[in-house]
């Protein structure tokens, strides 16, 4: 099993409606939990972080956090063509010797939002 | 503010030659992460450093593959010799390293390695 897993897609989505990304860990003290977006030929942007149960919105994104479940999403209401990219969850593990920062990432769901 | 400095953005380079590629993490952050992207095997982490120290370089694929950190503020990452399956985009990201809790990584735009 992957430490975390995503769908790799492509998700394909009419504009104007919610985009749903999904992604599971699998170690279960797991603490901090990121998504990027990755435009294709560029660097990974950070866009959301989130530490705590629940939900997180920023504008038009909103992360969804279920420890108990190893579960972590994220939402896009009013997707938009410039929202076509590829969306890397990442995942901190808890502070063990030697861990002083390192993500893991998934391999990344390609998401398009078609006009 | 200045983000991560990645430099060059583009190298082509023969099988055999050293390449060396270079990073300038953001000022104040105390964590530096190489990283390699290929279509096949996704974003790999290669090393890592911590106050200018490695802390984990597991992922560096051989010993061809070399990286240091002599300052806060600059880091390499050494191919030598280069072969053609080096090909990838290598990506450096800073991180404040855990300061107020915050282990946020932000990546520099990269460094398109081509080897014919």
């Amino acid at each position: 099993q992957k430490e975390v897993e995503q769908n790799s897609g492509p998700l394909s989505v009419p504009e104007g409606a919610i985009a749903s990304l999904n992604c599971t860990y699998s170690d279960r003290v797991s603490q901090s939990f990121f998504w990027y977006r990755q435009y294709s030929g560029k660097s990974p942007e950070l866009i959301m972080s989130i530490y705590s149960n629940g939900d997180k919105e920023d504008g038009r994104f909103t992360a969804q956090l279920n420890k108990a479940s190893q579960y972590v999403s994220l939402l896009i209401r009013d997707s938009q063509p410039s929202d076509s990219a590829t969306y890397l969850c990442a995942v901190k593990g808890p502070r063990r010797s030697g861990n002083t920062g390192k993500l893991i990432f998934g391999q990344g769901t390609t998401l398009q939002v078609k006009p | 503010d200045a983000g991560v400095i990645q430099s060059p953005r583009h190298e082509v380079t023969e099988m055999g030659q050293e390449v060396t590629l270079r990073c300038k993490p953001i000022s104040g952050h105390n964590s530096l992460f190489w990283y390699r992207q290929t279509m096949m095997r996704g974003l790999e982490l290669l090393i890592y450093f911590n106050n200018n120290v490695p802390i984990d370089d597991s992922g560096m694929p051989e010993d061809r593959f070399s990286a240091k950190m002599p300052n806060a503020s600059f880091s390499t990452l050494k191919i030598q010799p280069s072969e053609p399956r080096d090909s990838a985009v290598y990506f450096c990201a800073s991180s404040p390293g855990g300061t107020g809790g915050s282990y946020e990584q932000y990546f520099g735009p990269g460094t398109r390695l081509t080897v014919t």
